[in-house]
């Protein structure tokens, strides 16, 4: 496709349900961010990848949350026992080059909305 | 990365033109300021970037001062499209991975 696709794009689930969450990022993007946004917040970096490798993930909340790319293309989100405080919009983002090599620009998805019950 | 301050919110008239400011007083020679857009239910969208220079492009101009301490983001004919949350990020070019969104500010543009 022409853009970023995220899905689902709503998603519902019982507390302690685990979900799991897919992106594709734009075909040849090398660089894969996943970020989380609040209700009324701006969006807040979870983790990136550069193809498969996850060089930084420091902004994953908890062990809960884990994130893959195997082949370097689609990536997918898991949050295990998910809580109320999860519940958010969850928003994938890539990129032609790493970002260091230029101050690119990111393209986004429209997000995955996820709500805990 | 240096720390931004916006406004929470704008408002502007359909036609004239929008002038976003954004306050980054700790800037450092090598960050740049960047600016998306995120209109309601979508994920964020790139606008511009610049360094030092003012920069245009098919969406905005982006003027920064000479010490570079704060920028406008300026949309020169709003339309009611261009009713968005707006955010300016400042971040060093290698410095990682993460952007920095913050809050933005809020755009109404009116009929």
């Amino acid at each position: 496709g022409a853009g970023v696709s995220q899905s689902p794009r709503y998603k519902v689930a019982k507390r302690g349900q685990d979900v799991a969450l897919r992106c594709d990022p734009i075909s040849g993007h090398v660089s894969l961010f996943w970020y989380q946004q609040a209700l009324g917040q701006g969006p807040e970096f979870l983790t990136y990848f550069q193809n498969e490798a996850q060089l930084d993930k420091s902004g994953l909340p908890s062990d809960r949350f884990f994130a893959e790319r195997p082949e370097g293309s689609v990536s997918t989100l898991k949050i295990q026992r998910t809580q109320q405080e999860d519940s958010a919009v969850y928003l994938c983002a890539s990129s032609r080059s790493p970002p260091g090599e230029r101050p690119g620009e990111l393209f986004f998805g429209e997000g995955s909305r996820l709500t805990v019950l | 990365d240096a720390k931004t301050t916006q406004p929470t919110s704008m408002d502007c008239a359909e036609g004239r033109a929008a002038n976003l400011p954004c306050n980054h007083s700790t800037i450092s020679g090598n960050e740049y300021v960047y600016w998306y857009r995120q209109i309601h239910s979508q994920g964020p969208q790139y606008i511009i970037h610049g360094l030092k220079n003012n920069e245009t492009n098919e969406m905005a101009s982006l003027i920064i001062t000479e010490d570079r301490k704060s920028s406008t983001l300026i949309l020169p004919h709003a339309t009611l499209r261009d009713t968005a949350v707006y955010y300016c990020i400042v971040r060093v070019r290698n410095s990682g991975y993460a952007l920095n969104f913050g809050k933005g500010t809020s755009l109404l543009v009116t009929p």
